[in-house]
């Protein structure tokens, strides 16, 4: 059974201050592993995939990292308005061209960020 | 900008009684996933459709919840009876074909109140 457990669990930051959250998986056969951000009342909003040990990824103030056991969103001097939750979930298994690929989430990491 | 469309928003309905969501993915989106999401949780996946056929509800609680999409465009998940601890926001998400290297892109969800 997947399994994703991201840390920590709630992070208040003031704003330029960086930091990263982790997310810890256990699959079997990583197929990607996405990040995606939440807004209170909100579907969650696509971020990054990521597919194999050591790539990485960008996008404005976020880098998103990649190893054989885990996953770190680094962000670089936030902002107000990057505080939401983010949410790290895999996709495992064998593709077999249109089966089962529902993605396995963890249970994500509020983050608030203090003017 | 092309979006996944779920209505209602928001949901209040009484123990007992039947609830039903509607959802219309992303156009030439033949995946469609149905996921449940408690306050404070990750989304759960419920349901996988690959056009029109279920690849995935071994998560659905089928003595309750039904879900279908008869002509692989839209889908509309129900509940009957809906009981307490339906209480949730319930989120639909497609993507371009399930399988190798695809990103989900999520609707706005529904938020369920059972009284």
């Amino acid at each position: 059974e997947d399994q994703v457990t991201q840390s920590p669990e709630a992070l208040r930051l003031q704003e330029g201050e960086s930091s990263s959250l982790n997310c810890s998986y256990t699959v079997s056969g990583l197929r990607g592993l996405f990040w995606y951000r939440q807004d209170p009342g909100k579907g969650p909003e696509f971020l990054f995939t990521l597919y194999s040990a050591g790539e990485e990824k960008e996008k404005e103030r976020l880098k998103a990292t990649l190893t054989k056991k885990e996953s770190f969103l680094h962000i670089t001097a936030p902002k107000p308005e990057d505080s939401a939750t983010y949410l790290c979930a895999v996709q495992g298994g064998v593709y077999s061209g249109g089966g089962a690929d529902g993605l396995t989430f963890g249970k994500g990491t509020h983050l608030i960020i203090q003017p | 900008e092309a979006e996944v469309a779920q209505s209602p928003r928001y949901k209040i309905t009484e123990k007992s009684q039947a609830v039903a969501f509607w959802c219309d993915p992303i156009s030439g989106h033949a995946t469609l996933y149905w996921y449940r999401q408690i306050l404070g949780q990750g989304p759960e996946l419920l349901v996988q459709f690959q056009d029109e056929s279920v690849v995935d509800d071994s998560q659905l609680p089928k003595d309750r919840f039904s879900a279908e999409r008869l002509k692989g465009v839209d889908s509309t998940l129900k509940i009957q009876p809906a009981e307490l601890g339906d209480s949730a926001m319930y989120l639909c998400a497609s993507t371009l074909r399930g399988g190798f290297k695809t990103e989900a892109f999520f609707g706005q969800g529904t938020r369920l109140t059972v009284v």
